[in-house]
């Protein structure tokens, strides 16, 4: 049972790139969400679905974009990096609202030159 | 906004001491949770906590949910090395039902 799966591990991009980074659970959860972990700051969340074909904004979600065709999938895109977004991100999933009982992803590490 | 000071920011010990970290806030939860991030990994969920004064064990680890619901701690019990990590805290409040995550205990193990 693999759980949250996110790829790729890591990515290197330059300023103005674009990408998508891909979370896929197989525990049937209905509810999926997007963190970034940044030194000293926690886990912000940039957005969250709570269901297939919904997604709705977190914390930080300026720069970023989901979105959640099948229900085990959530993919996070940037259209335009920037420096700022440099961070590991993670994605979670939980079967029930209202519990913050959530299993994460092993983790995507940016970097953005 | 909303926040959860998590304090100490980072601890090292000896093996077999026990430790201590706690999260306090001026917001009022209805949920508080405990997750570890061994390094290199996603957290994983330790305790959760559903009540005003709950105190809850899982082996070496014992948790409690603040009588005022403003604040929890965690304690472990005769640490090993394998405790090395990071250790969040995570309140759900209660007007908004927004989960917000503590900034993180580091923890390290001396043999």
């Amino acid at each position: 049972n693999a759980g949250v799966t996110q790829t790729p591990k890591f990515r290197v991009l330059k300023t103005g790139q674009s990408m998508t980074l891909l979370c896929a659970q197989d525990m049937n959860h209905e509810y999926m969400y997007w963190y970034r972990q940044d030194p000293g700051m926690g886990l912000r969340l940039i957005h969250y679905s709570v269901g297939e074909g919904t997604t709705a904004k977190g914390e930080v979600p300026d720069g970023y974009n989901v979105s959640r065709l099948k229900k085990q999938n959530f993919l996070l895109g940037l259209e335009s990096a920037a420096p700022s977004q440099t961070s590991v991100y993670f994605c979670a999933s939980s079967s029930r609202s209202g519990t913050g009982e959530l299993f994460f992803g092993e983790g995507s590490r940016l970097t953005v030159l | 906004g909303q926040q959860l000071n998590q304090s100490p920011q980072s601890m090292f010990i000896q093996e077999g001491e026990d430790v201590s970290m706690n999260c306090t806030s001026s917001s009022i939860f209805n949920t508080w949770l405990w997750y570890k991030q061994d390094p290199g990994e996603g957290p994983v969920l330790l305790i959760a906590l559903y009540k005003a004064g709950e105190l809850t064990s899982n082996g070496r680890l014992t948790a409690q949910f603040g009588i005022t619901r403003k604040d929890s701690f965690l304690n472990i019990s005769a640490s090993i090395p394998s405790d090395v990590g990071i250790y969040f805290c995570a309140g759900q409040l209660v007007n908004t039902g927004k989960l917000i995550f503590g900034q993180g205990t580091t923890l390290q193990v001396k043999p």
